[in-house]
């Protein structure tokens, strides 16, 4: 079955940095888009990034744009999230997503458990 | 940027109750729009694609309807199983973007 599970999460001071990482199985990796989303706990869902199944497009929501960067390797079936410039409000807790296109929907459609980033002086 | 809303942002219902929450959006949103369910720890899942399409292995208890910038959400005879937090979600194609609501908790 699809399990997606992530990685690198933890406690870094403002302004820090932190990857995370995304070990993906049970499905083909280099076909699907992948995604992060973050939700700061006890508030709701926020959508972060997403990548191509290439790797060749990628777009930011405003509030990581400059700071986040997505990536992927396909031969280590990973996704990847470099997060620099960290502040007070990117604690949350980060998901890995899978990002599937069918015809013309799209949706989130396999999530990882989640790992908590707290950032914190 | 289309903001999403729900209502209303929590209830209380029964087990055998229906239940019907509201997702309303900003702008005009076809019918990009699909709906997750969330428990306490846990991360969310896919319920409902595209308004009213069952994602795999979904009860038909669930359901959803409406375009445009109005839409619901509903389940018929609330099971147990079911007390969890709900939330729509808007996409973009062009260009590509995402929204969720802020959520709508089911409680006993």
């Amino acid at each position: 079955q699809v399990q997606l599970v992530e990685s690198g999460g933890g406690l870094v001071k403002p302004g820090g940095s932190l990857r995370l990482s995304c070990t993906t199985s049970g499905f083909t990796f280099s076909q699907f888009y992948m995604a992060w989303i973050r939700q700061v706990p006890g508030k709701g869902l926020e959508w972060l990034s997403f990548i191509s199944s290439s790797g060749s497009t990628r777009k930011y929501a405003a509030s990581v744009a400059g700071r986040f960067t997505i990536s992927r390797d396909s031969a280590r079936n990973s996704l990847f999230l470099d997060m620099n410039g960290l502040t007070v409000e990117d604690t949350a807790v980060y998901y890995c997503v899978r990002d599937r296109h069918y015809r013309d929907s799209r949706m989130f459609d396999s999530w990882g458990q989640g790992t908590l980033v707290t950032v914190s002086s | 940027d289309i903001q999403m809303t729900q209502s209303p942002s929590s209830l209380s219902a029964s087990v055998g109750d229906t239940v019907t929450i509201t997702c309303q959006a900003s702008q005009d949103v076809s019918v990009f729009l699909n709906w997750y369910q969330q428990k306490p720890g846990k991360a969310p899942k896919l319920l409902i694609y595209d308004v009213f399409n069952l994602h795999t292995g979904v009860p038909s208890r669930f359901s959803g309807r409406g375009s445009g910038t109005n839409f619901t959400f509903t389940i018929s005879s609330l099971q147990p199983d079911d007390f969890a937090t709900y939330y729509c979600q808007h996409y973009d194609h062009l260009p590509p973007g995402f929204a969720f609501g802020p959520g709508t908790r089911v409680d006993i």
